[in-house]
C-alpha cells in the first residue's frame, strides 16, 4: 500500500520568512496530493491540493509543487504569519487518502 | 452548524469495556471515513463507506472494531473489549461525491482514553 514520508517533523521560522515542507510517496499510481492543516483540538482542514496532471499550484501565500518522476511533493508558505502555526500533513491518494506523520510549524515573533 | 459532528468529544473507559462513537456527516455527503490519530502521528485510515456500503477496511481494524452506516446517514464505530492500545483520537470525515480524490471535511474527533 501507499506510504507517505514527511519532513521535517518540526520547523521553526521567523515571522515573515518562508517555510517549506517536503514529502515523498511510494505508490506511483497515486494521483491526488492534498495538504491539511490541524490546529489544537480540531480535525485537519484542507488548505490546498494538487492532482497528478499538474506540476504546481498556488493559492495566495501557499504553493505546492509535484514531481511525479521522483515521487516528491512540497508545500511552500511565504510571508509566514503567527496564525500559520499549526501541524501540517501531506497526503497521497489513489483510492483512499494516506497521510504523512505531520510537521509542527512554529512561527517565531 | 453544518459541519461534521462527532460525539462524544471525550470518552474515558476501563480496559475490557465496549465503547461506541457516533459521527454525523455533512448532509448529503456520500462518503464517510473513519481515521485514528495518536499523538504526534498523522491520521491512519480505518474504514470508509459509500452511502451505506462499507467498501474497505484497513488491516488496522481488528475484529474488535465494527463500523456501520445505516441508511447512509450517520455512522457508528464500536470497539469491543477495549485495550490500552486503543487510546487515540478517532476522526470522522465526509466528502460529497462518489470519487476517491475529493476534499475531506473532518470532525473534531472523539478522544478515547482506555485506563
Amino acid at each position: 500500500g501507499e506510504n507517505v514520508e514527511q519532513h521535517p517533523s518540526t520547523l521553526s521560522v521567523q515571522e515573515g520568512d518562508s517555510a517549506v515542507i517536503k514529502c515523498t510517496y511510494s505508490d506511483s499510481a497515486s494521483n491526488y496530493f492534498p495538504w491539511y492543516k490541524q490546529e489544537l483540538g480540531k480535525g485537519p482542514q484542507l488548505i490546498i491540493d494538487i492532482r497528478s496532471n499538474v506540476g504546481e499550484k498556488k493559492d495566495q501565500r501557499i504553493a505546492v509543487t509535484l514531481n511525479k518522476t521522483a515521487k516528491h511533493f512540497s508545500l511552500h508558505i511565504t510571508e509566514t504569519q503567527p496564525e500559520d502555526s499549526a501541524v501540517y500533513f501531506c497526503a497521497a491518494s489513489m483510492d483512499k487518502i494516506i497521510f504523512g506523520k505531520g510537521t509542527r510549524l512554529h512561527i517565531l515573533p | 452548524d453544518t459541519g461534521v459532528s462527532q460525539n462524544p468529544r471525550h470518552k474515558i473507559t476501563k480496559r475490557g469495556q465496549n465503547v461506541t462513537f457516533r459521527c454525523d456527516p455533512i448532509s448529503e455527503h456520500n462518503r464517510l471515513y473513519w481515521y485514528r490519530q495518536t499523538l504526534g502521528q498523522g491520521p491512519e485510515f480505518l474504514t470508509y463507506f459509500q452511502n451505506e456500503a462499507q467498501l474497505e477496511k484497513s488491516r488496522l481494524l481488528s475484529d474488535r472494531f465494527s463500523a456501520e452506516r445505516p441508511k447512509g446517514s450517520f455512522s457508528t464505530l464500536e470497539i469491543q473489549r477495549t485495550e490500552q492500545g486503543d487510546s487515540a483520537m478517532y476522526l470522522c470525515a465526509s466528502s460529497p461525491g462518489t470519487g476517491a480524490n475529493e476534499k475531506l471535511f473532518f470532525g473534531s474527533g472523539t478522544q478515547l482514553s482506555v485506563l
